[in-house]
């Protein structure tokens, strides 16, 4: 079974400090996500990667920036947190897409308060 | 940018009976794909039924897709109390191989 684990399922942080979140899959998927999810608004990309060192800005990169420097580990990096950060965090990972889309295999999550 | 929507929002039925989900789209799609989600956890991969597929089942699950109304459902049979979570529909995005787009989810929920 693919297993994709985010470090800490809870995190308070204080406004304008450098908040990291890690993501590590074990299946070798060339793909990796960073969504967040918010009530009524499902699931909006942050960034994604599909290749180390690789990345591409999913619908809302504003004030996050993201690390792939191994194939296993995507870190997502919010450079200074503010309140409107705070949200639960979606780390996912899928093989390449080949003819057709793979499904996504997701972490539990990571639900991060900014005081 | 909102891909599917799902309808109803929320959806709350006695154990036993059918749940049924719809969910929208606007552009044309390769494939598209359903999502459940416990509370407080990750999305699991449920189903993928491609733009050439009419019909598809697992299980309990039976998915649709009409590609000419950009439209697909979820119909869960003989629902559980395990079967409470939201249900989301994913399709992917042209201007991506590998993004996909989620909807805003159906809340189920099971009555004893």
């Amino acid at each position: 079974d693919v297993k994709v684990t985010q470090s800490s399922r809870y995190l308070v942080k204080r406004t304008g400090e450098k908040v990291f979140l890690e993501c590590v899959q074990d299946m070798d998927h060339e793909n990796m996500f960073w969504y967040r999810q918010d009530p009524g608004l499902g699931l909006r990309l942050i960034y994604f990667s599909y290749d180390v060192k690789m990345k591409e800005k999913g619908d809302i990169p504003e004030g996050y920036s993201v690390s792939r420097e191994k194939k296993e580990r995507f870190s997502l990096i919010l450079e200074s947190a503010s309140t409107n950060q705070t949200s639960m965090y979606l780390c996912a990972s899928s093989p390449l897409a080949g003819t057709g889309k793979q499904p996504q295999h997701f972490g539990d999550g990571t639900r991060l308060s900014i005081l | 940018s909102q891909q599917g929507e799902e309808d109803p929002q929320a959806l709350s039925i006695q154990e036993g009976e059918n749940a049924t989900m719809n969910c929208s789209y606007k552009t044309s799609i390769n494939n598209l794909q359903w999502y459940r989600q416990n509370s407080g956890r990750g999305l699991v991969h449920l189903i993928l039924i491609r733009s050439n597929e009419r019909e598809k089942h697992s299980g309990r699950l039976r998915v649709t897709l009409d590609t000419s109304k950009k439209s697909s459902s979820l119909l869960i049979t003989a629902s559980r109390a395990a079967d409470t979570a939201s249900y989301f529909c994913a399709t992917d995005a042209w201007s991506s191989a590998s993004k996909i787009i989620f909807g805003s989810g159906t809340r189920l929920s099971i009555r004893p």
